[in-house]
């Protein structure tokens, strides 16, 4: 198993372009989250899905959009890149079993200048 | 509402000494509780978890970390440290149910000196 992986891995956007930030898992989780990590601030939760088709907003869900067609994908997207969204992007995963335990992937590093 | 703190924000250990990572939380169920460490430029990979029973936990990489109701803590050892543990640290905790997040605290990175 590929377990979670995220494209791309890096990225420069300029103010306001957009752009979408891949994630696939191929552990048929039915669980996927996006966060985004700010130097010495941890990881903040954007968006979550419960399965496909339902999605909600978590902490900081501003400037920020998510779609949940199948299982295996989540992709977020940005539509009016800002500065304030220059970070890094982990996507995870988990399954309805797992107590929270989140599988996460190698990260999208966003710079919008 | 749940929260997680993590005293340290940088620790330098020498190579071969113990160490020890700190981290409170503040949750009103039993929490359900995580390691996770980052190496530079990487994504996050589990080191230990506890969600129920004896509260010392064995992890990966020689980790281990107990859990102190009375306390609130969840810290992190490691009895000799290694050169290739030098990284961030978070430790998180979630509310034991699928489909929610986990609230993650600012890290810790740990430098590792020869």
């Amino acid at each position: 198993n590929a377990g979670v992986t995220q494209t791309p891995k890096f990225r420069i956007l300029k103010i306001g372009q957009s752009m979408t930030l891949q994630c696939t898992q191929d552990m048929n989780h039915n669980y996927m989250y996006w966060y985004r990590q700010d130097p010495g601030m941890g990881l903040k939760l954007i968006y979550y899905s419960v399965g496909a088709g339902i999605t909600d907003k978590g902490e900081v869900p501003n400037g920020y959009n998510v779609s949940r067609s199948t299982t295996e994908d989540f992709p977020l997207r940005l539509e009016l890149a800002a500065p304030s969204q220059t970070s890094v992007y982990f996507c995870a995963s988990s399954d309805w079993d797992r107590n929270n335990e989140q599988f996460f992937g190698p990260g999208t590093r966003l710079t919008v200048l | 509402a749940q929260s997680v703190t993590q005293p340290d924000i940088h620790i330098t250990v020498s190579e071969g000494a113990s160490l020890e990572l700190r981290c409170n939380y503040s949750y009103g169920a039993t929490p359900y509780l995580f390691w996770y460490v980052q190496s530079p430029g990487q994504g996050l990979q589990l080191l230990l978890k506890y969600f129920s029973g004896d509260t010392l936990v064995q992890g990966i990489k020689g980790f281990e970390a107990e859990f102190k109701r009375s306390q609130s803590s969840f810290n992190l050892r490691k009895p000799s440290v290694h050169w290739s543990d030098a990284a961030e640290y978070f430790c998180a905790v979630g509310a034991g149910q699928a489909g929610t997040a986990l609230i993650f605290g600012k890290g810790t990175t740990l430098s590792v000196s020869s």
